[in-house]
């Protein structure tokens, strides 16, 4: 089975400050990825998501990721932060289901 | 209008006391699932459902059990209930090539 590791347990940046979360799969074939986001509290939200096509990927909020398949990465940015991103951010890779990383807190402070 | 719905959204409940958490989806989706997130934020799949048969049983003790009455449900039963059982435990669904939906999840709390 596909497995995810996301490299930044917590990761603490001040308002303005740009954002990069790592994140890396281990899965030989093709593959689908996803990030959500879970803001304290709530259900996880999709943020972005590739199947195939420009390995560049835009989501809501402002942010992207890259798929690089050479390195088996995919990388969550963000040039901007605001305090209202805090929140806990998963990379996903679904194959025959959807395995999770462990998860990057992301805080924000104002 | 919810996609995918959780019932109930908070369980306090004692040793030992079976329980049932309820997940419905109105999208037409094949494919449902049940995840528990552990205290850490860990996300874990326990089963998933695809057109009534199980598909994936990931090592989880058998206290546990899914049933599907029909495509649109998933319900989660839980035998014995223990303390580690204390989580947060999300419902979801999928269908190719669209991805996966998630419920607003059941924080499970065992005393």
């Amino acid at each position: 089975a596909q497995s995810v590791s996301q490299h930044n347990h917590h990761v603490i940046l001040s308002e303005a400050a740009s954002l990069e979360l790592g994140c890396n799969y281990s899965y030989g074939g093709t593959v689908n990825l996803f990030w959500y986001v879970q803001y304290p509290g709530q259900h996880l939200q999709l943020l972005l998501k590739y199947f195939s096509g420009d390995p560049l990927v835009k989501g809501i909020k402002g942010f992207e990721a890259e798929f690089i398949k050479s390195k088996f990465s995919f990388n969550l940015r963000k040039p901007s932060v605001q305090w209202s991103d805090t929140a806990e951010y998963f990379c996903a890779v679904s194959v025959n289901d959807m395995r999770f990383g462990a998860g990057t807190r992301l805080t924000v402070k104002p | 209008d919810t996609a995918v719905s959780q019932t109930p959204k908070y369980l306090v409940t004692q040793m030992g006391n079976d329980k049932s958490i309820k997940c419905e989806q109105n999208l037409g989706h094949d494919t449902m699932y049940w995840y528990k997130q552990d205290s850490k934020k860990f996300l874990k799949i326990m089963f998933s459902y695809n057109n009534k048969e199980l598909i994936i049983n990931e090592t989880v003790p058998n206290r546990f059990s899914p049933k599907s009455p029909d495509k649109a449900h998933l319900n989660l039963h839980i035998n014995s209930l223990e303390l580690g059982d204390s989580a947060v435990y999300f419902c979801a669904s999928s269908q190719e090539p669209y991805g996966y939906t998630f419920g607003s999840g059941t924080r499970l709390t065992v005393v």
